[in-house]
């Protein structure tokens, strides 16, 4: 079935360090990924997506790699700031054509 | 946010009740969604809208009903509520389908039934 995992439920950084933040998907007919964040009792908030026919896409301070032989997604957030800190879903089209979400990655950071 | 209310923020009801979750958007997008939302489990669809009258089950519909009058209204009813539906129920609403769309999220309501 799909699937849309996080290979670590929790990520710590440094204020100012890089951050690196994974997904694997299952579902290699999904043409579509997106990145959210997930503050403390907010709704979550879109980042930035990628479509299939590309490989990385860049934001501000976010970057998004999609790696479509091993199925894996990637999100980058540079020069991290205590504001980032959150939960940081991935979600990819699903089937039924809707979106299918993973369980998310805490990313923590440390001043 | 983008345009998106829900109500109640929070609710406290009892096993068996009804329940009427309301979701207002300002931007006239085509599509809404409503989704829960419970550890270890991420976001899940319940119901989704593709127009006024037009509803879709998503992949936890069982004990949800919804409803959509109008473009700006999307209501989610629980018949008879169960603990299993505590949980925080979120809104999201895109122009069309999720072939290429984000979807913007509401604020969210939470519900516990006790």
């Amino acid at each position: 079935g799909e699937s849309v995992g996080l290979h670590l439920p929790t990520l710590s950084v440094q204020e100012g360090d890089n951050s690196i933040i994974n997904c694997a998907y299952s579902n290699s007919a999904s043409d579509y990924f997106i990145w959210y964040k997930q503050e403390s009792g907010k709704g979550p908030q879109f980042i930035i997506d990628i479509r299939s026919n590309m490989d990385k896409r860049q934001g501000q301070r976010v970057t998004v790699l999609l790696n479509k032989t091993v199925k894996h997604l990637s999100l980058q957030i540079a020069a991290t700031q205590p504001g980032d800190s959150a939960v940081y879903f991935c979600a990819e089209n699903s089937r039924a054509n809707n979106l299918f979400f993973g369980t998310g990655t805490r990313l923590t950071v440390i001043p | 946010d983008a345009g998106i209310t829900q109500s109640p923020r929070h609710k406290v009801t009892e096993t068996g009740t009804p329940v009427t979750l309301r979701c207002h958007q300002t931007e006239n997008h085509r599509y809404m969604y409503w989704y829960r939302q419970d550890p270890g489990h991420g976001l899940r669809l319940i119901h989704y809208s593709y127009g006024v009258k037009d509803t879709d089950k998503g992949e936890v519909s069982d004990g949800y009903s919804v409803s959509r009058s109008k473009t700006e209204d999307f209501l989610l009813t629980l018949e008879s509520a169960t603990s299993s539906q505590t949980s925080v129920y979120f809104c999201a609403i895109s122009e069309s389908g999720a072939g290429g769309y984000e979807q913007y999220f509401g604020p969210g309501t939470r519900l516990t039934v006790t």
